[in-house]
């Protein structure tokens, strides 16, 4: 099992461009979540899916869009940059999003926006 | 206010010290209670998860929460420098859909030196 894999791993983007995070899982997972962290401020949940074709916001969603079209694939769209969105970016899985059930992280994909 | 403060530290100790590292949270209604380790430049993964008021413990670690003064803590005995990492604390949602929504503190960057 590779667990839950990122790409790219790191991205240099100019303000206004936009591009695609991708996530996937081989656990057959039914949740998946997307978390920014950014200095001092932990791990802020973005968007989350509760299984193929269903997505809601979270803390943070602005400037993001997602979409679950298979169980295995959750990826992070960035609209058009800014320099705002400069942060690491982490993918989660959990098996449902019953009370307490361990999230399994990606490794993360660093963004610089300038 | 924040919903889970965490002291970010850094905090240095020396090899085969006890490490005391805290949360405090807002929301009474919170149930399930999680620590992560995050080694540098890597996604979280978990380290303990609690449930309620009480003691954990697993090896050298023990968890602990104290529900009537919303304090969570995770205690290290005989700390490594393996043990150098970023400890987040992580709290589930407060219940129905709020489940699988994390809301984590800020992270203690731990150094444990030889």
């Amino acid at each position: 099992n590779a667990g839950v894999t990122q790409t790219p791993k790191f991205q240099v983007l100019k303000t206004g461009q936009s591009m695609t995070l991708q996530c996937a899982q081989d656990m057959n997972h039914e949740y998946m979540s997307w978390y920014r962290q950014d200095p001092g401020m932990g791990l802020r949940l973005i968007h989350y899916s509760v299984g193929a074709g269903i997505t809601d916001q979270g803390e943070v969603p602005n400037g993001y869009n997602v979409s679950r079209s298979t169980t295995e694939d959750f990826p992070l769209r960035l609209l058009s940059a800014a320099p705002s969105q400069t942060s690491v970016y982490f993918c989660a899985s959990s098996r449902d999003r019953g009370p307490g059930t361990e999230a399994f992280f990606g490794q993360g994909t660093r963004l610089t926006v300038v | 206010q924040k919903e889970v403060e965490q002291d970010p530290g850094p905090l240095s100790v020396p090899e085969g010290a006890i490490v005391s590292l805290n949360c405090t949270y807002s929301n009474s209604a919170f149930q399930y209670f999680m620590w992560y380790r995050q080694y540098s430049r890597k996604g979280p993964e978990l380290l303990m998860y609690t449930y309620s008021s009480g003691n954990k413990e697993d090896g050298r670690f023990t968890a602990q929460v104290d529900k009537s003064s919303k304090y969570i803590s995770l205690f290290i005995r005989d700390s490594q420098p393996s043990d150098s990492a970023t400890y987040l604390c992580a709290i589930d949602g407060a219940g129905g859909t709020s489940y699988g929504k994390l809301t984590f503190g800020q992270g203690t960057i731990l150094t444990v030196h030889p």
